[in-house]
């Protein structure tokens, strides 16, 4: 089993939708959660941080449930500019230093 | 420059050949994190360095690949004997911070894109 799991999509809306994805970790220590965004054939950039009680930025919401070991994002009002792979990153820290480990990455392409 | 610079940034290798890949971070930045990206996936980890100490290489998939920082700036990470399977985008990453808990954030670089014939 990958240490964090997503579903690879394509995940195909129009344009005002709202969509969900979501991604399961396996470890239960780890520590600090993320999503990046990554566009085509460029590299990956930070969206946001995933904190325990559910953080929003604008039309972007991150929510963390320890207990099921998932995190989630969810997008509003999608624009064309959304398209893009989000890719879901788990922080563990393990003798002294840390690992950063992504996900496979769901593809999200927002149509007209 | 102010980001993560990497060259080459394309390469194409025989099977067989060695490869080096050069990495040079954001000033100051303590952590730097080489990834592997196969087409259609995400980046797999390969090795991480605090300064330039290696703290964890258990990614490296063979012991044709090596990596180093030797002053806690510039890394390069070294293929040999380069095979197929090796056909990959190589990201470099980099943070100011020991744990990036505090802020979340790897600075990557545009990655080496590296095909092997």
């Amino acid at each position: 089993r990958k240490e964090v799991e997503q579903d690879p999509g394509p995940f195909n809306v129009p344009e005002g939708a709202t969509v969900a994805f979501n991604c399961t970790y396996s470890n239960s220590a780890s520590q600090s959660f993320f999503w990046y965004r990554q566009d085509c054939r460029k590299e990956p950039k930070l969206l946001m941080s995933v904190y325990s009680s559910g953080n929003e930025d604008g039309r972007f919401t991150a929510q963390l449930n320890r207990a099921s070991q998932y995190i989630s994002l969810l997008i509003r009002d999608s624009k064309l500019s959304d398209s893009a792979t989000y890719l879901c990153v788990v922080n563990d820290r393990g003798g002294g230093y840390q690992k950063v480990t992504f996900g496979t990455g769901t593809k999200l392409q927002v149509i007209p | 420059g102010a980001g993560v610079s990497q060259s080459p940034r394309y390469k194409v290798a025989k099977r067989g050949q060695d490869v080096a890949l050069r990495c040079d971070p954001i000033s100051g930045h303590v952590s730097l994190f080489w990834y592997q990206q196969a087409l259609g996936q995400g980046p797999e980890f390969l090795t991480y360095f605090q300064n330039e100490a290696q703290l964890d290489k258990s990614g490296l998939p063979s012991d044709r690949f090596f990596a180093e920082r030797p002053e806690g700036s510039v890394s390069t990470l070294k293929i040999q004997r380069t095979q197929q399977e090796d056909s990959a985008v190589y990201l470099c990453a980099s943070s100011l911070v020991e744990l990036i808990a505090n802020t979340g954030e790897l600075f990557f670089g545009e990655g080496s894109r590296l095909t092997v014939l």
